[in-house]
C-alpha cells in the first residue's frame, strides 16, 4: 500500500525565511505528485502538481517543488515566506488507478 | 463556474444515530471523492466515484458508505454512529480520477457526534 510521510509536523518561521516541508512517499509505480494547501477558514486547494518532465516545479504564490525520484521525495520549498503563508501543507500521492494517499500535514506559522 | 459544495456545514448527531452527507461537485466533473480529516489522522481516503461506480475504497468499515446519482452528485452515509466518527468530511471533485487531474475541495461538513 502506498503511504506519504511529511516529517515535520509544525513549522515556525519569521517573515523572509526560507522554507523546506519533507515529503516522502512510498510506492513502486507511477506517480503523480501534489501539494494542497489549506489557508485558514478556507478550502484545501492545489499548490503545484508533477506529473512528469521537469522534476522542478513551480506552484502559485513562488512555491516549488522538486521531484527526487531515487529518493521516493517530493519537497516544497519557497525562498522568502510571508504572514500570509501561514496555512496547513499537504503532500498528496496519485497513482493511475485514482486512489489519492494524503500525508498527516504540516502547519506553518509565519511571525510577521 | 461554481465551486464544489456540501451540505450541511455543521451537523450535531448522537452515538447509534445515521447521518447523509451531500456533495455537488464541479459542473462537467465525475468523479467524486470522499475524505475524512481529524487533527489526529490528518486526510483519510474514503472512496470515489466516477459515473455512478464505486471505483476505489479506503479502509474504513462497512458503516461507511456512498453513491453517486446520474448528475455526479453524491451522497455518503454513516449508520451507527460513533464518538470517533466526529471528523471534517471533504468531498473532491474533478473531472476523472486517472491521476492526471487535480481535485477540487468543498468547505466540508463538521460532523460532531456526542
Amino acid at each position: 500500500a502506498q503511504s506519504v510521510s511529511q516529517h515535520n509536523h509544525h513549522v515556525i518561521l519569521s517573515e523572509a525565511a526560507s522554507l523546506e516541508l519533507g515529503c516522502n512517499y512510498s510506492y513502486g509505480g507511477t506517480v503523480n505528485l501534489f501539494w494542497y494547501v489549506q489557508y485558514p477558514g478556507q478550502h484545501l486547494q492545489l499548490l503545484l502538481k508533477y506529473f512528469s518532465g521537469d522534476p522542478l516545479v513551480k506552484g502559485i504564490k513562488g512555491f516549488e517543488a522538486e521531484f527526487i525520484k531515487s529518493k521516493f521525495s517530493f519537497n516544497l520549498r519557497k525562498p522568502s515566506v510571508q504572514w500570509s503563508d501561514t496555512a496547513e501543507y499537504f503532500c498528496a500521492v496519485d497513482t493511475n488507478a485514482g486512489k489519492s494517499t494524503f500525508g498527516d500535514g504540516t502547519t506553518l506559522t509565519v511571525k510577521p | 463556474k461554481a465551486g464544489v459544495t456540501q451540505t450541511p456545514r455543521y451537523l450535531i448527531k448522537t452515538r447509534g444515530q445515521q447521518v447523509t452527507l451531500s456533495c455537488s461537485p464541479i459542473s462537467g466533473h465525475r468523479s467524486v471523492s470522499w475524505y475524512q480529516q481529524t487533527p489526529g489522522q490528518g486526510l483519510q481516503f474514503l472512496f470515489e466515484y466516477f459515473s455512478e461506480t464505486q471505483r476505489n475504497k479506503g479502509n474504513f468499515p462497512g458503516r461507511f458508505s456512498g453513491r453517486q446519482f446520474s448528475n455526479s452528485r453524491s451522497e455518503m452515509n454513516v449508520s451507527t454512529l460513533e464518538l470517533g466518527d466526529s471528523a471534517l468530511y471533504l468531498c473532491a471533485s474533478s473531472l476523472s480520477r486517472n491521476g492526471y487531474n487535480e481535485q477540487f475541495f468543498g468547505p466540508g461538513t463538521r460532523l460532531t457526534v456526542l
